[in-house]
């Protein structure tokens, strides 16, 4: 069974900082790994499919990395659109089929 | 408008069936694979299940979760995606989301790019 693991579970952080937030692959999923922005009471948003290519529309700011196991989601400076719960989900898996993260929270400090 | 809007949600009782339906607009529908999420108050994603275009076989795959229990469907004349849940469970309140592929060309898609509002969907006696 595959299990994605992200942490922290919350970060608070200031804007204009650079966060990064992990996630981590019980087995490698090469990478078959997107990210995903949810911001409060809205459905997600992709933001990185193949581990590090941003979705139409996604801000350099963001940047994804990582191959296998370990994974990381960059935001450079942190906008106040920005603070919302992040997920990471893997798809090389069949079955499960699509499997995510428990999400990371990111709030103002 | 390029988008797709969930609908059907409501209260129901454990043991009941509900179909709800995510009604798509401003694209070709039919070129693109569906998919079902839904989140449970307070909680994370989780995957149900799709349906891909027919230009890829129209392949249905589900979670292990709600297979036998849930029932994906589309009708491309009408732009309609539905998911038909039966026997259903308080476990499955929540806001049910569809989403459509990132890339029309991909069979399994790697990113859901478009996603609805969600729908809720309440079990309670």
């Amino acid at each position: 069974e595959i299990l994605m693991m992200q942490s922290p579970d919350t970060l608070s952080v200031s804007p204009g900082e650079r966060v990064t937030l992990s996630c981590r692959a019980s087995q490698s999923v090469s990478s078959n790994l997107a990210w995903y922005q949810q911001r409060p009471g809205q459905a997600p948003r992709l933001l990185m499919y193949d581990s590090s290519t941003r979705a139409t529309g996604v801000p350099a700011r963001f940047s994804g990395s990582g191959s296998g196991t370990e994974f990381t989601l960059t935001i450079s400076s942190l906008q106040s659109e920005d603070f919302a719960v992040y997920y990471c989900q893997q798809y090389l898996y069949w079955p499960p089929g699509y499997t995510f993260g428990q999400g990371t929270k990111l709030e103002i400090k | 408008e390029v988008q797709v809007v969930e609908s059907g949600g409501g209260l129901v009782q454990p043991g009941r069936s509900l179909r709800v339906s995510c009604t798509a607009s401003g694209f070709r529908f039919g070129d693109f694979t569906v998919s079902w999420f839904r989140q449970a108050p307070g909680k994370g994603l989780e995957w149900l299940g799709y349906i891909q275009a027919k230009i890829h076989g129209g392949t249905i795959e589900y979670a292990a979760s709600v297979e036998g229990r849930f029932t994906i469907s589309r009708d491309d004349y009408k732009n309609i995606a539905y998911l038909q849940m039966n026997s259903l469970q308080i476990e499955d309140t929540a806001r049910y989301y569809c989403a459509r592929a990132r890339d029309v060309l991909q069979w399994r898609p790697d990113g859901f790019d478009m996603w609805g509002p969600g729908t809720v969907v309440i079990v309670s006696a």
